[in-house]
């Protein structure tokens, strides 16, 4: 089975602070995904990356960055976190460049900025 | 651009009813359709996708969903549905050529007994 790990189910930052969100999959997965989650807007493309030290915006990339050095690892980083950043923070993974390939997730990490 | 709309945000039912749940999706080329599910604090694990072929099709836990390319619609069906069906549902489109994953806004399914 593929597994996702997130470092972090829980986490509580404090406004201004460098966070980073771990990200790791077990099955050699070409892609991979951050997406936040919040209530009533269901789940928005952050990041996502397509191979190692590649990297592409998704549709709310403000305000974050991402790295991937090693395939089996992508990292979430919210240079200064601020309140708004506050949601759940979802990491996930598929196999191939193709659509077709179900993407895997984590079970999130839930980031409250205070 | 695509976009997924899940009109009903929640969905009340009885155990042994059955359910339907709507997503309606605009996009001006092909799409790849996925209906995923999240159980109570987990991520999401897909249901089913339709990518072409026959328009109905089967998913894990008994569901189907149904693709309507007149209605541009990909509606989630159970005919009875179990307390353990309780989670909220999503509903995704993918346009052919690209990768990423568009998703609608959810709709929680409560079971009742």
């Amino acid at each position: 089975d593929v597994k996702v790990t997130q470092s972090s189910r829980y986490l509580v930052k404090r406004t201004g602070e460098k966070v980073f969100l771990e990200c790791v999959q077990d099955m050699d997965h070409e892609n991979m995904f951050w997406y936040r989650q919040d209530p009533g807007l269901g789940l928005r493309l952050i990041y996502f990356s397509y191979d190692v030290k590649m990297k592409e915006k998704g549709d709310i990339p403000e305000g974050y960055s991402v790295s991937r050095e090693k395939k089996e690892r992508f990292s979430l980083i919210l240079e200064s976190a601020s309140t708004n950043q506050t949601s759940m923070y979802l990491c996930a993974s598929s196999l191939i460049a193709s659509g077709s390939d179900e993407q895997y997730f984590g079970p999130g990490t839930r980031l409250t900025v205070t | 651009a695509q976009s997924v709309t899940q009109l009903d945000s929640q969905v009340p039912v009885f155990e042994e009813a059955p359910v339907e749940l709507r997503c309606n999706y605009s996009s001006s080329v092909s799409v790849y359709l996925f209906w995923y599910v999240q159980y109570p604090n987990q991520g999401l694990q897909l249901l089913l996708k339709y990518l072409s072929g026959s328009t109905l099709v089967k998913g894990i836990n008994g569901f189907e969903a149904e693709f309507n390319k007149s209605q541009t619609s990909f509606h989630l069906r159970k005919p009875s549905v179990h307390i353990s069906d309780t989670a909220e549902y999503f509903c995704a489109v993918e346009e052919l050529g690209f990768q990423k994953l568009v998703f609608g806004t959810g709709t929680r399914l409560l079971v009742s007994p």
